[in-house]
């Protein structure tokens, strides 16, 4: 099983601040994922990036596929307490294999 | 509207007594999976199931089991439930191609086995 680490676990920030979370493996994956979790819910996708060195940007949140695809970071500019939550990035491995490998999450909170 | 749907939502149920976790999906997606959610081990797989009638094994499947008889339908069953099976669970379905894989979770089931 390909591991993806995330950090940090959890992290707390003011209102205005900016923020960066990282999702690093030593397995390649050929799309990686993010999804953001809020108390009671599922898992709701974000974003997936499928190019090494991709950028993707969906409004205040950047994220970036590494260029060897073993890595990924979400940046947050001036987080909001709208931003609060549990972020997971999950890989899919390559050469064909099925399912999601999921990080354990970054407790996010964003104090007014 | 697209959507997946578990039921229950709460259930607390005692050491041995079979019971049955339902998802449905409404967007014709091949490929289901469950999922169980525990505090610092994050979202591990249980099975999953590529199309109607074929189901695989993921990281955690000892003590579950499942059935794709029907395209929407991937039940969670569990035998004899120990405290150890108590979680959150997620039932999740996406379209089988494509690199990308989106996969759509339902709103979760929390089982406590007491």
């Amino acid at each position: 099983t390909q591991l993806l680490e995330q950090s940090p676990q959890f992290l707390s920030i003011q209102e205005g601040e900016n923020l960066t979370v990282y999702c690093n493996s030593s397995s390649v994956f050929s799309s990686l994922q993010w999804y953001r979790q809020e108390p009671g819910e599922g898992p709701v996708l974000l974003v997936t990036v499928v190019t090494g060195g991709e950028v993707k940007k969906l409004k205040r949140l950047t994220f970036q596929f590494g260029d060897a695809r073993k890595d990924s970071s979400l940046h947050i500019t001036a987080a909001q307490p709208g931003d609060t939550g549990l972020y997971l990035c999950a890989g899919k491995p390559g050469g064909g294999a099925d399912g999601l490998t999921f990080g354990k999450g970054t407790h996010l909170i964003i104090q007014p | 509207e697209a959507q997946v749907t578990q039921n229950p939502r709460y259930l607390i149920t005692v050491t041995g007594k079979k019971l049955t976790v339902t998802c449905s999906q409404n967007m014709n997606h091949e490929y289901m999976s469950w999922y169980r959610q525990d505090p610092g081990l994050g979202l591990r797989q249980i099975y999953y199931s590529m199309n109607v009638e074929v189901t695989d094994k993921g990281d955690v499947p000892e003590g579950y089991k499942v059935s794709r008889k029907e395209k929407r339908n991937f039940p969670l069953i569990l035998e004899s439930p120990s405290p150890n099976q108590t979680s959150l669970y997620f039932c999740a379905s996406s379209w089988t191609s494509g690199r990308a894989k989106t996969q759509y979770f339902g709103p979760g089931t929390r089982l406590t086995v007491l």
